[in-house]
């Protein structure tokens, strides 16, 4: 089964809204939580690393504004895309460890 | 800032036949991985190769790995439709297993039949 457990698997959401994704370790600690983004029919572009208790680190580039992260527990990442535009879908993948999250489809309408 | 470059960026391959995809890395590295990823669906770990001149293989996949070329090739062997999915290596930083990754540009694979 699923070591790191992503959700949802896909939201709609409209614009100006806010959107959040968890993602949890089972059975395991994470200390840290890799997100990345994943345009379509492209790679994927590490957009920031969260660490238990500490402030998240963003790549250049990334609006840490627009892109909240939190890793409040050791078995807990969320990111919420805020103020949602038509530009941010995508498919967005946490992962730990060796571990990747099943992904999130978003949809900004 | 590293780069990880893949070629080809799309390939359509008749079943039954062998075909190589390649990836170049700028800067020396830890480790490397190869990763399948079917559409819409999240990343499904293939291989990770440690050290120059490491070759592993699975089924019908075996990667193998040049540090002092920078340079890793997944061969494909008698492809079979179930390989269609596109291909992605992808480079460890050198600060142990929680390290980030770069992503290559990823690679197509469609097999005919």
């Amino acid at each position: 089964g699923a070591v790191v457990s992503q959700h949802p698997s896909w939201v709609i959401c409209k614009s100006g809204t806010s959107v959040k994704i968890e993602c949890r370790s089972l059975d395991f600690q994470a200390t840290t939580m890799f997100w990345y983004r994943q345009f379509p029919k492209q790679s994927l572009m590490l957009m920031a690393t969260s660490n238990e208790g500490s402030k998240a680190t963003y790549e250049q580039g990334v609006e840490k504004d627009k892109f909240l992260i939190n890793h409040a527990s050791l078995t807990l990442s969320t990111l919420t895309v805020t103020s949602a535009h038509p530009e941010d879908s995508s498919f967005y993948i946490c992962k730990t460890l060796a571990f990747f999250g099943q992904g999130t489809r978003l949809t900004v309408v | 800032e590293l780069k990880v470059e893949q070629n080809p960026l799309f390939l359509s391959m008749q079943e039954g036949k062998n075909y190589t995809i390649y990836c170049n890395y700028s800067t020396t590295s830890d480790r490397l991985y190869w990763y399948r990823q079917d559409p819409g669906k999240s990343l499904e770990s293939l291989f990770v190769l440690l050290s120059n001149g490491a070759v592993k293989q699975e089924g019908r996949l075996m990667a193998s790995l040049d540090t002092k070329a920078r340079l890793s090739t997944l061969h494909i062997t008698a492809a079979v439709h179930d390989l269609s999915a596109t291909y992605f290596c992808a480079v460890g930083g050198n600060t142990g297993t929680a390290s980030k990754l770069t992503f290559g540009t990823g690679t197509r694979l469609q097999v005919t039949l």
